[in-house]
């Protein structure tokens, strides 16, 4: 079945400074890749995701970068502030229904 | 509009009885998931339903496991006999359909603890 892996598992930045979180996945079939944000005691929200026609997508600070050929993604966080710090998931669906998540990166932004 | 609501928010239970999750997804949405978050760790997909069916249970820990939604709406994950390994947040989420690029929206959890 298809596995995700992420890196880091915790990242740490100075407030103003980028942030990138990379994940890979094993099934070349993957069609969907959502990022997902989650804060402490609340589920995960999506922020941005990207489908596999697509190589990138960008909302204001926030930009997904996919290589299907090389098989993984990042999430690019540009000028960090201090509300961005929270739990970062990427995740990939196969065409299907289920959808396969990272182990999760805590970013830490500091003032 | 509301969003996807769960009850409890916290549940303690002593180890060997057995529990009930709720989760009301958002109105209209055709498919509904639950997922499991160890402390610190990611989520773990245990089943989802397209209306009332759930054509995959294979994600499901053990036989201890079950889930049901009914009226296309509400659902209900119960865990039987429960033990200390089950102790973990439980996530439900809804989405319009199951196409891939249907937005899954996700409740607040239910924080289960076994004791």
């Amino acid at each position: 079945g298809e596995n995700v892996e992420q890196h880091p598992s915790t990242l740490s930045v100075q407030e103003g400074d980028s942030a990138v979180i990379k994940c890979t996945y094993s099934d070349s079939a993957s069609n969907y890749f959502p990022w997902y944000k989650q804060e402490l005691g609340k589920g995960p929200q999506l922020i941005i995701d990207i489908r596999s026609n697509v190589g990138e997508k960008k909302d204001q600070r926030i930009a997904v970068t996919l290589n299907k050929t090389a098989k993984h993604f990042s999430l690019h966080i540009t000028e960090t502030q201090p509300e961005d710090s929270a739990v970062y998931f990427c995740a990939v669906r196969t065409g299907g229904f289920k959808t396969i998540f990272g182990a999760g990166t805590r970013l830490f932004v500091k003032a | 509009g509301a969003g996807v609501s769960q009850s409890p928010s916290n549940k303690v239970t002593e180890k060997g009885k057995d529990v009930e999750l709720r989760c009301d997804p958002i109105s209209g949405h055709t498919a509904l998931y639950w997922y499991r978050q160890s402390l610190g760790q990611g989520l773990e997909f245990l089943i989802y339903f397209q209306g009332n069916s759930a054509p995959d249970k294979s994600g499901l820990p053990s036989d201890r496991f079950s889930a049901e939604r009914t009226g296309g709406s509400v659902s209900t994950l119960t865990i039987q006999r429960t033990q200390q390994e089950d102790s973990a947040v439980y996530l439900c989420a809804s989405s319009q359909g199951l196409a891939g690029g249907s937005e899954q929206y996700f409740g607040p959890g239910t924080r289960l603890t076994v004791t």
